[in-house]
């Protein structure tokens, strides 16, 4: 089984800061990884998938990168909205996929 | 408008069983894979179930085989998830969720509102 860790577990930052989220494979998983976002009583919303395509209606401020172990998300500069928990999820061992434990995002 | 609401959470006895429902509509739904995750109260998100589009291919996380079937009804625009021999371990906030991108609908790109399942005594 893949195993996803993020980090790190917590991020306080202000509006306005760039936000680095980290995604780590315990092994390789090409660029077959998301990244969602989910606020508190929301279901998950896609904002990455493979690794570095925004899904429909992203904006921006949010770019994915990286291939194999490593993953980034970035989310230039932060907007009041963008507080949240996110998730990497990966389906390099599809049919079987697997969530990260989620780095939450806070106002600092 | 693609829209995706559950049904069929509620509280349930260890040893239970409970159906889940899915309706969608705003989309074609005999056209895309479809899943269901799961969200423990306060932990993160699970990959349940999930089944290709005309039924024909259904792959289950480990602790669920042989206890929860995932199914469809295209006819309906609907999916179920039956859930036996229910655990406390099993409570959670269960999602059906739209697989899109890639091969195998390899990602998930609309989500419903979510049901709970408390399973307890």
């Amino acid at each position: 089984e893949i195993v996803l860790t993020q980090s790190p577990a917590t991020l306080s930052l202000s509006p306005g800061e760039r936000a680095t989220l980290s995604c780590r494979a315990s092994q390789s998983v090409s660029s077959y990884l998301a990244w969602y976002q989910q606020k508190p009583g929301q279901a998950p919303r896609l904002l990455i998938y493979d690794a570095s395509n925004r899904a429909t209606g992203i904006p921006a401020r949010f770019s994915g990168s990286g291939s194999g172990t490593d993953f980034t998300l970035t989310i230039s500069s932060l907007e009041p909205e963008d507080f949240a928990v996110y998730y990497c999820q990966q389906r390099s061992n599809w049919p079987g996929f697997t969530f990260g434990p989620g780095t939450k995002v806070d106002i600092k | 408008e693609v829209q995706l609401v559950e049904s069929g959470g509620g509280l349930v006895q260890p040893g239970g069983s409970l159906r889940l429902s899915c309706a969608a509509s705003g989309f074609t739904f005999s056209s895309y894979w479809m899943s269901w995750v799961r969200q423990a109260p306060g932990k993160g998100l699970e990959w349940v179930a999930n089944i290709k589009q005309d039924g024909s291919e259904k792959y289950y996380v480990d602790s669920v085989k042989g206890r929860f079937t995932i199914s469809r009804d295209n006819a309906k625009n609907s999916l179920y998830l039956q859930m036996n021999s229910l655990r406390a371990e099993d409570t959670a906030v269960y999602y059906c969720a739209r697989a899109d991108y890639g091969d195998h609908g390899d990602y998930f790109d609309y989500w419903g509102q979510g049901t709970l399942v408390t399973v307890s005594s």
